[in-house]
């Protein structure tokens, strides 16, 4: 099956930090740009990072530049996300997400985040 | 950066038709063509609908269609059905790798 499945997820303090990740399956990993998408509680969509098949080029939303750090292993088949520094306005359900060219067919079913003391 | 601008709430009855639009700068929806449309049903996994403006991938019904006219897109469902309740989104590139999303609609199917 055609999947990605987020973890790592859960209730940190803010300043902390947390590492999700997001397993691919029923698909070539490697040959798909992956990004990071996020939902905070009662709000919209919000794009989060980029990384390239390889892992050469990588982008982030300004929210999140300095303090998040976007990798992937094609080896294992698996897309990561640093996050660190955590703010109050970082909780969200994070989605892994599959782009194959300028927009997203395949979103995971999301991981909560909740930054509270 | 802005989200785009989407209407909060859309309603309509079964077997009518609903358009949803999407605005944007000229350095956002203006700009390219590479504008998407994902259905989202709270608590699962977003789909999607449309892109490129106004692609349709495999398995969408053609019920669902897309077009973009200057700064605004629009997405159009024809022939409601209760399960197309949910909220949709909009979303484009606006170059320098990034990516914006409108602030999403609630389709209400009365």
């Amino acid at each position: 099956e055609v999947q990605l499945v987020e973890s790592g997820g859960g209730l940190v303090q803010p300043g902390g930090s947390l590492r999700l990740a997001c397993a691919a399956s029923g698909f070539t990993f490697s040959s798909y740009e992956m990004n990071w998408v996020r939902q905070p509680p009662g709000k919209g969509l919000q794009w989060v990072s980029y990384i390239s098949t390889g892992g050469t080029s990588i982008y982030y939303a300004d929210s999140v530049k300095g303090r998040f750090i976007i990798s992937r292993d094609n080896a294992k088949n698996l897309l990561y996300l640093q996050i660190n520094s955590l703010r109050d306005e970082d909780t969200a359900v994070y989605y892994c997400a599959r782009e194959p060219g300028g927009y997203v067919d395949l979103w995971g079913q999301g991981i909560l985040v909740t930054v509270s003391s | 950066q802005s989200a785009l601008t989407q209407p909060r709430s859309v309603s309509g009855s079964p077997t009518q038709s609903v358009t949803i639009s999407c605005t944007g700068t000229n350095s956002e929806t203006g700009g390219y063509n590479f504008v998407s449309w994902y259905q989202h049903h709270p608590g699962k996994a977003p789909q999607l609908l449309i892109y490129d403006a106004s692609k349709r991938p495999l398995g969408v019904p053609d019920r669902f269609s897309g077009s973009k006219s200057g700064n605004t897109a629009s997405l159009t469902i024809s022939g409601l059905q209760a399960e197309d309740e949910a909220d949709y989104y909009c979303c484009s590139y606006t170059g320098s790798y990034s990516w914006v999303f409108g602030g999403g609609t609630k389709l209400t199917v009365l």
